[in-house]
């Protein structure tokens, strides 16, 4: 099956510092990945799409100047969460995309496989 | 966009009884609608998902159905047992948009 790894797992940091989330789909291409972020007791939310070889796309509400990311090969995605404040404390997830069927039809569909999460912990 | 409702938000059941979860989307060119398990600090587990050219499917003691007039979909947990207690996520996807759109997912507990 599809895996998806997420370096690290857990980090913790001092306000003002920059962390960076790796995310590597192990044993398939993914040409579009997600992040997602999701606070305790609440449902993932969607920050960006990270497309390979091109600018991410940011959900509404998502500062791009304050959350990186940088798509640079079929197999790696990171995502960097620069100038960390506390509030900035949360488990972040990413996915790795599959396609299947045939695209633009209605038969196609997108599988989305999910990494392990890094909590970041921000002090 | 589309908007996943997902009801209830919390749900106990005794051990060896059914439990239901229910989901409502908005988009009606969605097609796709996965259905995640999510343990204490881990990442979804995807555990059963559906397109919308079926109606039903099933996989052991669980199953999902669709409703594609209605809009909405279901996840059947038969014969439930402790290691079912996690948190569930529908989800829905597809037609032009590929994201998918989380409901604020639902925690089962299964009291032995």
């Amino acid at each position: 099956g599809a895996v998806v790894s997420q370096h690290p797992s857990r980090v913790i940091c001092k306000s003002g510092t920059s962390v960076k989330i790796e995310c590597r789909s192990l044993d398939f291409q993914a040409t579009t990945m997600f992040w997602y972020r999701q606070f305790p007791k609440q449902s993932l939310m969607l920050m960006a799409t990270s497309n390979e070889g091109s600018k991410a796309t940011y959900e509404q509400g998502v500062e791009k100047d304050k959350f990186l990311i940088n798509h640079a090969s079929l197999t790696l995605s990171t995502l960097t969460v620069t100038s960390a404040h506390p509030e900035d404390s949360s488990f972040y997830i990413c996915s790795a995309q599959t396609n299947h069927g045939t695209s633009g039809t209605s038969s196609s569909y997108n599988e989305q496989f999910f990494g392990p999460g890094t909590r970041l912990t921000v002090l | 966009g589309e908007n996943v409702e997902q009801h209830p938000s919390t749900l106990s059941v005794q051990e060896g009884d059914s439990a239901v979860i229910k989901c409502t989307y908005s988009d009606s060119a969605s097609n796709y609608f996965p259905w995640y398990k999510q343990e204490l600090g881990k990442r979804p587990q995807l555990i059963i998902d559906i397109r919308s050219n079926v109606g039903e499917k099933k996989d052991q003691r669980i199953a999902v159905t669709l409703n594609k007039t209605a809009k909405h979909f279901s996840l059947h947990i038969t014969e439930t047992q402790p290691e079912d207690s996690a948190v569930y996520f529908c989800a829905a996807s597809g037609g032009s948009n590929y994201k998918l759109t989380f409901g604020k997912g639902t925690l089962l507990t299964v009291n032995p």
